[in-house]
């Protein structure tokens, strides 16, 4: 069963502010975010594990509520280069074992388009 | 430099006609794995593997065979292809120790006719 995402777009002015959410009817394990550009691959940017703390690269950060079985993804003074379908992947409890990586089921995507 | 390759790029090819579609890391990293990526269905698991001689179906392996000889080599099979089968489909590596660090080959473009 797939994580929900939501919103599934948003369009913001170069300097504002996002937050993208994947939730999950399962108990969740792991939660891996990407961006993906047009025409090219995803690029991981980063990962929460259960138990974890926060993440952050440079102006997007992360979080990870396990009450919740949900992740939100937080983008601040967006910028041009932040426009593209950014998508979590999530691991299942039930599929984890120890510090390995199991299977991955992937949200349907958020596009997010930063305008100047 | 950190690097997956998926060779080929782009392949079209008829129904039933067996086809490998390769993919090498250069990172030493224990897991690897296989997605296809279709409009409005996103991007889905075929198959991962989570060391050498060690595979695991994802959510959509039908159809498709893997195999993890060596550490940096996950090789995709299509035994016997189908024009469902028509994607594009990446292959990834991933860390699994931190700072778990993930890449993606750049991509197959697949067409079964």
């Amino acid at each position: 069963q797939q994580p929900v995402q939501s919103p599934q777009a948003v369009i913001l002015r170069e300097g504002e502010d996002a937050v993208i959410n994947c939730s999950s009817s399962k108990a969740l394990y792991s939660v891996h975010w990407y961006r993906q550009k047009h025409g090219e691959a995803p690029v991981f940017l980063m990962i929460l594990l259960k138990g974890g703390e926060q993440k952050g690269h440079d102006k997007i950060s992360a979080s990870f509520n396990e009450k919740k079985q949900q992740s939100s993804l937080y983008l601040t003074a967006s910028q041009l280069s932040y426009s593209g379908t950014y998508f979590c992947g999530t691991e299942y409890a039930e599929n984890a074992g120890g510090t390995s990586y199991g299977k991955l089921t992937f949200g349907q995507g958020t596009i997010l388009t930063v305008h100047p | 430099e950190a690097q997956v390759t998926q060779n080929p790029r782009y392949l079209i090819t008829v129904t039933g006609k067996k086809l490998t579609v390769t993919c090498s890391q250069n990172m030493n990293h224990e897991y690897m794995s296989w997605y296809r990526q279709d409009p409005g269905l996103g991007l889905r698991q075929i198959y991962y593997s989570m060391n050498v001689e060690v595979t695991d179906k994802g959510d959509v392996p039908e159809g498709y065979k893997v195999s993890r000889k060596e550490k940096r080599n996950f090789p995709l099979i299509l035994e016997s292809p189908s024009p469902n089968q028509t994607s594009l489909y990446f292959c990834a590596s991933i860390s699994l120790a931190a700072p778990y660090e993930q890449y993606f080959g750049p991509g197959t473009r697949l067409t079964v006719t």
